[in-house]
């Protein structure tokens, strides 16, 4: 299968503070996912980007296929934004998903 | 709503004793999914459905089974549980975006603890 690794494993912010999370992969892909787990457990989605860049308020994430890698943006964190952030991928050969192990964030006002 | 559907939320069960987490989905997606999560470990994939009374193996396969009678629905079955299958389940289904890209939307889990 494809491995999926993230980093870093554990980031703690201040409260208005950027951040940088990445996701590695090792093989092609045609589905790249990033979730937010919040506290109470529900994964929520932030990004479906197999390539490219998107946009979402204070999220923004590049996906650079070639390269392997994707990266998550985080600007001016809230304490709202504490939880943890899985990435998931799919191969092009099949219909399988891997996920990273996650990087969690804590937030602190 | 447009919603992914897991019942029951949270289940206390025995050694050996048959049971079954469902899964529902009211967006027509074809495609289906079951995972566990565990400490340290993220989430890996059980077993996946790509539509009606197709299903394949993920990862983790071993102790559990899954049948696909109709598109909206995708129950898990643990028939003899034990111990190391505790854990947070959650199930997805996708919207297909063409070309192979599949968009996973989540269910907010079971959590299972085998005694």
């Amino acid at each position: 299968g494809i491995q999926v690794e993230q980093s870093p494993p554990d980031l703690i912010l201040q409260e208005g503070a950027n951040s940088t999370l990445r996701c590695n992969f090792s093989d092609s892909v045609n589905n790249l996912q990033w979730f937010h787990q919040n506290p109470w457990g529900q994964l929520i989605n932030l990004f479906y980007i197999p390539s490219g860049t998107k946009q979402n308020g204070r999220l923004s994430a590049t996906t650079v296929a070639t390269e392997r890698y994707s990266l998550l943006y985080i600007s001016s964190s809230q304490t709202t934004d504490s939880g943890v952030y899985f990435c998931a991928v799919g191969g092009n050969t099949g219909n399988q998903f891997y996920f990273g192990t996650g990087t969690s964030l804590t937030v602190i006002p | 709503e447009a919603q992914v559907t897991q019942n029951p939320r949270y289940l206390i069960t025995v050694t050996g004793k048959k049971l079954t987490v469902t899964c529902s989905q009211n967006m027509n997606h074809e495609y289906m999914s079951w995972y566990r999560q565990d400490p340290g470990l993220g989430l890996r994939q059980i077993y996946y459905s790509m539509n009606v009374e197709v299903t394949d193996k993920g990862d983790v396969p071993e102790g559990y089974k899954v049948s696909r009678k109709e598109k909206r629905n995708f129950p898990l079955i643990l028939e003899s549980p034990s111990p190391n299958q505790t854990s947070l389940y959650f199930c997805a289904s996708s919207l297909s975006l063409g070309t192979g890209g599949l968009e996973q939307y989540f269910g907010p889990g079971t959590r299972l603890t085998v005694t």
